[in-house]
């Protein structure tokens, strides 16, 4: 089980549409989250795949063939700055693996 | 209110002197996780437990210890702190279902400095 982030950080402006890259590596039927971290805030969960609903403006779409779960909004707002990190949980009985994080900074 | 309690909040200690942090969830959870946070390094997993009796080893176990006694509680301890423990910690807790219920609660965080 494995998750890679590969932006540390990503800068946009705002109205700018945004999207932050997960992908995994997990030969089963994996469960994919996307947490988020605002400043001097815990981390809470952003979405999973399985609601398959929007948050925030914010959508992932799980895609199997290609092993990723990217994070898009289509105009970032500057309340959007935060630490993301994608996250994995493979079958029952499985830790949760985490990615290494993206910084999102959504400049005015 | 359901959620997952760290103490302490804040803890700066001197080099060696063994410390613990506290974690305890009221949601009746199964799974609990300590990971540690740090500039440039993201989140890291420290130990995890799948259940009571049940620890397991993350990425970066090494200088600490844990225990899981209770369904609830899963502390950390740092028996003798090196100043590279100075760091973010964060405890979380969740169900441990075949599927859909399997969402981490995290806590506030506990802020070490090893002096």
């Amino acid at each position: 089980q494995r998750v890679t982030q590969p932006e540390k950080l990503l800068s946009v402006f705002k109205g700018a549409p945004v999207e932050l890259k997960c992908n995994y590596s997990y030969s089963g039927s994996p469960e994919l989250f996307w947490y988020v971290q605002y400043s001097r805030q815990r981390l809470q969960l952003l979405l999973r795949h399985i609601s398959r609903e929007s948050i925030k403006g914010f959508t992932a779409d799980l895609n199997k063939g290609e092993t990723s779960f990217h994070l898009k909004k289509p105009f970032a707002q500057e309340e959007d700055s935060a630490m993301y990190y994608c996250a994995l949980r493979g079958d029952y009985g499985q830790n949760f693996v985490f990615g290494p994080g993206t910084r999102l900074s959504v400049l005015p | 209110e359901a959620q997952v309690t760290q103490n302490p909040r804040y803890l700066i200690t001197v080099t060696g002197k063994k410390l613990t942090v506290t974690c305890s969830q009221n949601m009746n959870h199964e799974y609990m996780s300590w990971y540690r946070q740090d500039p440039g390094l993201g989140l890291r997993q420290i130990y995890y437990s799948m259940n009571v009796e049940v620890t397991d080893k993350g990425d970066v176990p090494e200088g600490y210890k844990v225990s899981r006694k209770e369904k609830r509680n899963f502390p950390l301890i740092l028996e003798s702190p090196s100043p590279n423990q100075t760091s973010l910690y964060f405890c979380a807790s969740s169900q441990n279902r075949y599927s859909g219920a399997n969402v981490l609660t995290f806590g506030a965080g506990s802020r070490l400095t090893v002096l």
